[in-house]
């Protein structure tokens, strides 16, 4: 089957714009994440969705980060007024449940930021 | 909180040598424990896992084995092919937080 799915895969936005970076996960899985990937800070986790639970959203860096996830399923990862500091690649991942559970990778987004 | 220190690389081993990746962990309760690999150009994989002290995760020829005593999940591969070459990241899913907590990956370079 289709694994997790992110678009863009690129992405080059002006300091001060708004930014909005989409992952479908892999049908059924219930849980979602989002990490970054950046040079300076390695692989970071920034939000968790799990089934219809508050989300945690204790790695968000700043208030500018925000995420959605609609009907269960596809999420929007948002950044506004984005900064050069944002420039990283965004992971999202998805699995059926959480701690064992295996989480599977999209091949990210790529955001620079000007 | 929990953490995760790997090795630094870049690591760079003749085809056919063995790979050992060292990899400690910190966290509170019994967390499961992972190795993800990125090849280049491509999303992160799953390598191997374990669950639970003692258990040996193995794929591809790679191994590791949860040793709570020493808070260890090494990786290790008898003979490395050029195939191989990557970056290798640590991670662990704790008790209390579902997300992973990687550590700062390891590039390996195989040369043949």
């Amino acid at each position: 089957g289709a694994g997790v799915s992110q678009s863009p895969s690129n992405k080059v936005t002006e300091k001060g714009k708004d930014v909005e970076l989409r992952c479908d996960p892999i049908s059924g899985h219930t849980a979602l994440y989002w990490y970054r990937q950046s040079l300076g800070q390695g692989l970071e986790f920034l939000i968790y969705f799990q089934g219809n639970s508050a989300p945690d959203k204790s790695g968000l860096p700043s208030d500018r980060f925000s995420a959605e996830r609609t009907g269960g399923s596809v999420s929007t990862l948002t950044i506004q007024r984005t900064q050069q500091e944002d420039s990283a690649v965004y992971l999202c991942a998805s699995s059926f449940q959480y701690q064992t559970e295996t989480q599977y990778f999209g091949p990210g987004t790529r955001l620079l930021v000007l | 909180g929990n953490s995760v220190t790997q090795m630094e690389g870049p690591v760079t081993l003749s085809e056919e040598a063995f790979l050992t990746i060292n990899c400690t962990y910190t966290a509170t309760g019994y967390p499961s424990l992972f190795w993800y690999v990125q090849y280049p150009g491509e999303g992160l994989q799953l390598l191997l896992k374990a669950t639970k002290a003692d258990d040996k995760g193995s794929n591809k020829g790679f191994e590791a084995t949860y040793r709570k005593e020493t808070t260890s999940f090494h990786l290790e591969k008898g003979s490395v092919q050029v195939s191989d070459s990557a970056v290798y990241f640590c991670a662990l899913s704790g008790t209390g937080r579902r997300a992973l907590t990687f550590g700062s990956g390891t590039r390996l370079q195989v040369q043949p």
